[in-house]
């Protein structure tokens, strides 16, 4: 698999690979945080999300990796499929009722 | 399903032409947001209602209103679209309160101005 940060807008992955999206979030006081998927013409869609006091989570062929020293997120993709060719965002919440602030968006492209 | 659903899905408008896009909930959540999305960048979120009380962002022009008339449903209002509004406008809904912070997003409404 590849990683890229933030500053690398596209992620081109062969099909079957595994993907590493990396985020890094500013604020140290966040204690939320959240990847969203969007695929062209639709809304945003939940994938996975991790609260400050873990480190991982895994959901299905997914993990998200929580890294609050260099405050550093990261979604891990297992055996990479073409639907998973989307934009994807990070975002943090620096509490219950604070607002959710977005990352820029990586773009995911799985190459047959 | 449960749901956000969003109208209409795609709207062109004349430069100056006053748009009203929609949003609806079937997930009785207390609050709903609307987001200005352009070209694949992150969503900026405009303003949100927390049941009946309206925040608008700081950065929110003028040019942007919204109504809540009761929980299902929230509408988005721009009184004169310049060019540079034509994007995808997302809505939002969430649950306030510790423990509830996952935003469903609706599938979004595209304005063009012409």
């Amino acid at each position: 698999g590849e990683s890229v940060g933030l500053h690398l807008p596209t992620l081109s992955v062969q099909e079957g690979d595994n993907s590493i999206i990396n985020c890094a979030y500013s604020n140290s006081a966040s204690d939320y945080f959240i990847w969203y998927k969007q695929e062209s013409g639709k809304g945003p869609q939940f994938i996975i999300d991790i609260r400050s006091n873990m480190d991982k989570r895994q959901g299905q062929r997914v993990t998200v990796l929580l890294n609050k020293t260099v405050k550093h997120l990261s979604l891990q993709i297992a055996a990479t499929q073409p639907g998973d060719s989307a934009v994807y965002f990070c975002a943090e919440k620096p509490g219950a009722n604070s607002k959710l602030t977005f990352g820029k968006g990586i773009t995911l492209s799985v190459r047959p | 399903d449960a749901m956000v659903i969003q109208n209409p899905r795609y709207q062109v408008t004349q430069f100056g032409k006053p748009v009203t896009l929609s949003c609806s909930q079937t997930l009785n959540h207390n609050v709903m947001y609307w987001y200005q999305q352009k070209s694949s960048q992150a969503p900026k979120l405009l303003f949100h209602y927390y049941d009946k009380d309206f925040n608008n962002e700081a950065d929110t022009p003028d040019n942007f209103q919204s109504r809540r008339p009761n929980t299902s449903f929230c509408f988005l209002d721009i009184r004169s679209p310049g060019l540079g509004d034509a994007a995808m406008y997302l809505c939002a809904t969430s649950i306030r309160g510790a423990g509830a912070n996952v935003l469903t997003f609706g599938a979004g409404s595209r304005l063009t101005v012409l």
